[in-house]
């Protein structure tokens, strides 16, 4: 099985502009969640969908959006960029195992720079 | 409000010896604890997990130890070989009782020496 892809892998943008990130999960996963990670700060949830539907959503500001197509892939959305928003965005989907774990499955991350 | 805790940002270890990762969680309403590693250029990758109402599991050279009175667990690698050296991040995951699915709250993580 294809893992987790996630395009572009690096993306440099300036301050102001939006920029939109794909993802497609492992075939037959239904649930893609978005990640943004900086030094010393981990893995912070962006927002979960499922079956076409945001889920579940974390602390950021609604200048981030995603959506997610009937195919399970989904796209990340930033608009009017900042300084801060430079970072590595990963994507994951995941599967509940039968002990109920529910295990993630990432892709290798876009690495975004905003000037 | 950091809920899951790695205060180590860095670990370095001889091969062979015993690597242990440390991490700690305030909300005892977590179902798992999961471990990811990650190398470079790549994303996490699963590791192994502990449900809540267990206190060790072991897969292989990983064993995962939770305390839950202490809100604590830990990850073992015995013996720890050069190719473990990567980051190590640990995460909590809580099912939600009303949308369902899951929220994973990740750890800061740890980045491991292994010397050769």
């Amino acid at each position: 099985k294809a893992g987790v892809t996630q395009t572009p892998r690096y993306l440099i943008k300036t301050r102001g502009q939006q920029v939109t990130l794909s993802c497609s999960p492992i075939s037959g996963h239904r649930s893609v969640s978005w990640y943004q990670q900086t030094p010393g700060q981990g893995l912070q949830f962006l927002f979960e969908y499922f079956s076409e539907t945001q889920r579940n959503k974390g602390n950021f500001p609604g200048r981030f959006s995603g959506r997610q197509f009937s195919n399970s892939r989904s796209e990340m959305n930033v608009s009017t960029l900042e300084l801060g928003d430079s970072a590595l965005y990963l994507c994951a989907s995941s599967l509940v195992t039968g002990s109920g774990v529910n295990e993630q499955f990432f892709g290798p991350g876009t690495r975004l720079t905003v000037l | 409000d950091q809920q899951v805790k790695q205060n180590s940002p860095s670990l370095s270890v001889q091969e062979g010896r015993i690597s242990i990762l440390n991490c700690d969680y305030t909300n005892s309403m977590f179902d798992y604890f999961l471990w990811y590693k990650k190398y470079p250029a790549e994303g996490p990758t699963f590791l192994i997990s502990i449900s809540s109402i267990k206190d060790k599991n072991e897969d292989g050279r990983f064993t995962v130890f939770l305390n839950k009175s202490a809100k604590h667990l830990s990850l073992h690698i015995v013996p720890s070989q050069p190719g473990d050296s990567a980051v190590y991040f640990c995460a909590a995951s809580l099912k939600y009782r009303g949308t369902g699915g899951f929220k994973t709250i990740f750890g800061a993580g740890t980045r491991l020496f292994v010397k050769a």
